[in-house]
């Protein structure tokens, strides 16, 4: 079975922590997305990769393929990072724009 | 470039009822899928149209059904509806390949 294992489900940090949010999936795929979910439920897509490391900001996703494991690590962070993150993944070309998603994790940044 | 949209955002039916959501996608967007998002399940993969055809179909009842128009609208409808058809759900466009966006979606809750 397809599975995308996320970890932690919740994290709670204080305002300027390092932030690591880890995703392990179970076979080979073709892309994985990072989403960033606000409560009201507007999904908003963080970064699409392959391979290696992308940055946008205080965000920087990596993307281990033979390991199967990516991670989303936010710098600096700030109450307004508070969101679920959501880590999918498209299995394969076949798969078309399928998305597989893992459960989530919940993350709280106090002041 | 206006984001993804979609209509209505927010919908009250009964058991038993029928009900269509639409999407419009990104300009220049051929592919658009459709994801429920429920509490106990996550986000699931309902189905995605690529130039008008169903291109993938996730594990849902023959309840769920959906199309695409030649401005690459896209429509899924429920028929029968039951209570555990409450859920957000959500369409996201894409062009081939590439990360996807998703619209504020649609809250629909079923009495």
């Amino acid at each position: 079975k397809n599975e995308v294992e996320q970890s932690p489900q919740n994290l709670t940090a204080q305002e300027g922590e390092f932030i690591t949010i880890n995703c392990s999936y179970s076979v080979g795929i073709s892309a994985l997305h990072w989403l960033q979910q606000h409560p009201g439920g507007g999904i908003v897509s963080l970064f699409m990769l392959s391979s290696g490391k992308k940055k946008h900001g205080r965000l920087i996703a990596t993307i281990n393929i033979q390991e199967k494991h990516s991670s989303l690590h936010i710098t600096a962070s700030h109450p307004r990072d508070s969101a679920v993150y959501i880590c999918a993944v498209r299995w394969g070309e076949t798969s078309g724009s399928r998305l597989t998603f893992g459960e989530g994790t919940q993350l709280t940044v106090n002041p | 470039k206006a984001g993804v949209t979609q209509t209505p955002r927010y919908l009250i039916k009964t058991r038993g009822q029928q009900v269509t959501l639409s999407c419009s996608p990104i300009s220049g967007h051929r592919s658009v899928s459709w994801y429920q998002q429920t509490p106990g399940q996550g986000l699931q993969f309902l189905f995605e149209y690529f130039s008008e055809t169903q291109r993938n179909k996730g594990n849902f009842p023959g309840r769920f059904s959906g199309r695409q128009f030649s401005n690459s609208r896209s429509e899924m409808n429920v028929s029968t509806l039951e209570l555990g058809d409450s859920a957000l759900y959500l369409c996201a466009s894409s062009r081939e390949g590439y990360e996807q966006y998703f619209g504020p979606g649609t809250r629909l809750t079923v009495t």
